[in-house]
């Protein structure tokens, strides 16, 4: 059935070093993608999105890429910071109502 | 502008009784959204609401039912409680089809 994956369930960085969050998506008919940001008792927030005719958007301190033929999906932070400790949720959509969530990365950022 | 806002916060149910959660949109949005979040997993879709009809369903048993008033405000029920119930529940709202708020989420826990 459709799935959203993510390669890794944890990731620890250095603050100050750049973050990359992977994410695998089954459904080739996925034409919309989002980031969010889920901190500890509080719902996602959005932090990006990108359209399937493009493969690459950037945003501040954000970076989307899209690679359709392997069906990946990654967000890279720059100069990660203490608050963005979150875990992060990647979510597809293929033109209908309802959003496909992954089951997540937690991002440590390690002063 | 207060956002997406839950109540309860928190819930305790027996497993056979029913529950009635509550979500109030963001000022300006008409679409909301019911997302089941079990700990350690990302959100699965539950319906949407639109001009208070259920536009789209996910894979969720009938014993999930909800409402969308006239002011756009939406409650989620839940029938026959099962301890497999336990989970966040989180209401998202938009404008149509554009970008998702999250709201904080009610925490259900069944025993």
């Amino acid at each position: 059935g459709e799935s959203v994956g993510l390669h890794l369930p944890t990731l620890s960085v250095q603050e100050g070093d750049n973050s990359i969050i992977n994410c695998a998506y089954s459904n080739s008919a996925s034409d919309y993608f989002i980031w969010y940001k889920q901190e500890s008792g509080k719902g996602p927030q959005f932090i990006i999105d990108i359209r399937s005719n493009m493969d690459k958007r950037q945003g501040q301190r954000v970076t989307v890429l899209l690679n359709k033929t392997v069906k990946h999906l990654s967000l890279q932070i720059a100069a990660t910071q203490p608050g963005d400790s979150a875990v992060y949720f990647c979510a597809e959509n293929t033109g209908t109502y309802k959003y496909i969530f992954g089951t997540g990365t937690r991002l440590k950022v390690l002063a | 502008d207060a956002g997406v806002t839950q109540s309860p916060t928190h819930l305790i149910k027996t497993r056979g009784q029913q529950v009635t959660l509550r979500c109030s949109p963001k000022s300006g949005h008409d679409t909301v959204s019911w997302y089941q979040q079990a700990l350690g997993q990302g959100p699965q879709f539950i319906f949407q609401y639109y001009e208070e009809e259920e536009r789209q369903r996910g894979n969720f048993p009938d014993r999930f039912s909800g409402h969308q008033f006239p002011n756009y405000s939406s409650e989620l029920n839940v029938n026959a409680l099962l301890l497999g119930d336990s989970a966040l529940y989180l209401c998202a709202s938009s404008w149509k089809r554009s970008e998702q708020f999250f709201g904080p989420g009610t925490r259900l826990t069944v025993l």
